[in-house]
């Protein structure tokens, strides 16, 4: 079963609007951390947000916020005011915190192009 | 700041042929790891290192192997080159690996094509 899932394969955006991208997860392990990477068209990862599992408030780093919904197993990205310079891939992870060593799990990714 | 550095950027292997990709960090991270990358299908793990010396299988190890024998690299061997390991590899490093907030740091990526 796919740990991390990305359902929209393309968004398009028009510049200035806020756009959110959809991630699911699946995990049993009540510790675990939600990452959100964007990879532009020049091809590196590029770390966006990050969110914990026990953390109690949404996590935002400028114009990204993550939109957690523990129950749901949801954590969406919203991008606030589009850029022409968010047109990229981005790609939703996960690592899980257990007992042990964990590395990161990758969804497949949604692109995401904003239009003038 | 160099952070992650992979070399080569781009190769083109013959079917067969044998190749290393390098990878060095310069944040004393004692985590370090191989994805790939393919069209459509996100990143697959391929191998991580705990430690100098402490190698672990990902998701797709077959046909690859890796060494540690100093904390700052983390080469990844392709012994018999087949295209299906043509992709975009990348490789990336963490402080600690103990705790789900690690953040990955990643290279910039090597392009390889297997004809």
């Amino acid at each position: 079963a796919q740990k991390i899932t990305q359902t929209q394969p393309g968004m398009f955006v028009q510049e200035k609007e806020a756009v959110t991208l959809d991630c699911t997860y699946d995990t049993s392990d009540p510790s675990y951390g939600l990452f959100w990477y964007k990879q532009p068209s020049s091809g590196e990862m590029i770390f966006l947000i990050y969110q914990g599992s026990y953390d109690q408030q949404n996590a935002t780093e400028g114009r990204y916020s993550l939109n957690f919904q523990k129950a749901r197993k949801s954590a969406n990205l919203v991008i606030s005011a589009s850029q022409l310079g968010d047109s990229a891939m981005y790609f939703c992870a996960m690592r899980e915190g257990g007992s042990g060593y964990s590395t990161l799990t990758f969804g497949k990714g949604t692109m995401l192009l904003v239009s003038p | 700041n160099a952070g992650v550095t992979q070399t080569p950027k781009f190769r083109i292997l013959k079917i067969g042929q044998s190749m290393t990709l390098q990878c060095t960090q310069d944040m004393n991270h004692n985590y370090m790891y191989w994805y790939r990358q393919d069209p459509g299908m996100g990143l697959k793990l391929i191998y991580y290192s705990v430690g100098a010396g402490i190698t672990d299988k990902g998701e797709v190890p077959n046909g690859y192997n890796v060494s540690r024998s100093t904390t700052e690299d983390f080469p990844l061997r392709l012994e018999l080159a087949a295209p299906s390991q043509t992709s975009v590899y990348f490789c990336a490093s963490s402080l600690l690996n103990r705790g789900p907030s690690t953040e990955a740091f990643f290279g910039q990526g090597t392009r390889l094509t297997v004809v």
